[in-house]
């Protein structure tokens, strides 16, 4: 079956930066895009880009372009998702999840905690 | 911030039906782009219940239905059951900000 699993929680400081992965199993990893989701008590749900692992392409919103970086390794099926200069307010649970092309998030992952506190 | 405006809670009894409202605007749901529901049990991962307005993946049962008019989708739960107390949350497309993919507030489902 398909599953989406990912990394521990995290306890950082601001300005620091941190690094989530997400290990995909049981589906054909580069044939699916990764989106990378948060929610926060403040702002909810937001989405924070996609990466496609076939070719490495990105796409950002505006509001985390040049603060996020996905990456992604097809060898070890796993994606990756780097957020850098973390505020207090990036504190949330951060989801990745799978999509086809212009798809709904079919498959999600458990969750990681990011906590940012100095 | 999300987008789309849920209300925060609705509750039932067992067998009731409950009606979820997702609203949005011109730039979204209004403009014609796809209502996605998703339903989150506690402490669990989220999971697909509907997609493209009213389609049910495979396993979802068919007490949960979708549909959408104007720049707002509705979900309904017919026949409410102890496991469908979750969170419910929706979610959609907008070009305007950037944006993307947008989601809704939530909605916390209780069962009496």
């Amino acid at each position: 079956q398909v599953l989406l699993v990912q990394s521990g929680p995290e306890v950082t400081k601001p300005g620091a930066s941190v690094k989530v992965s997400c290990k995909a199993s049981g589906y054909s990893f580069i044939d699916y895009y990764i989106h990378w989701i948060r929610e926060t008590p403040g702002q909810g749900l937001e989405w924070l880009g996609w990466i496609h692992p076939n070719t490495g392409a990105t796409n950002y919103p505006q509001k985390f372009r040049g603060r996020v970086t996905m990456t992604a390794s097809t060898s070890i099926n796993t994606a990756f998702m780097e957020l850098d200069s973390l505020k207090s307010d990036d504190t949330a649970l951060y989801y990745c999840a799978r999509s086809g092309t212009k798809d709904p998030f079919d498959f999600w992952g458990q969750g990681t905690l990011v906590t940012v506190s100095s | 911030q999300s987008v789309l405006t849920q209300p925060p809670s609705v509750s039932g009894a067992p067998g009731q039906r409950v009606t979820l409202s997702c609203t949005g605007s011109r730039s979204n749901i209004g403009a014609g782009y796809v209502v996605n529901w998703y339903q989150r049990l506690p402490g669990s991962a989220p999971k697909l219940l509907i997609y493209d307005y009213s389609k049910r993946p495979s396993g979802v049962p068919d007490r949960f239905s979708g549909s959408r008019s104007g720049a707002s989708a509705s979900l309904d739960i017919a026949g409410l059951q102890v496991e469908d107390e979750a969170e419910y949350f929706c979610q959609s497309y907008d070009t305007s900000l950037g944006r993307f993919y947008i989601f809704g507030t939530g909605t916390k489902v209780t069962v009496l």
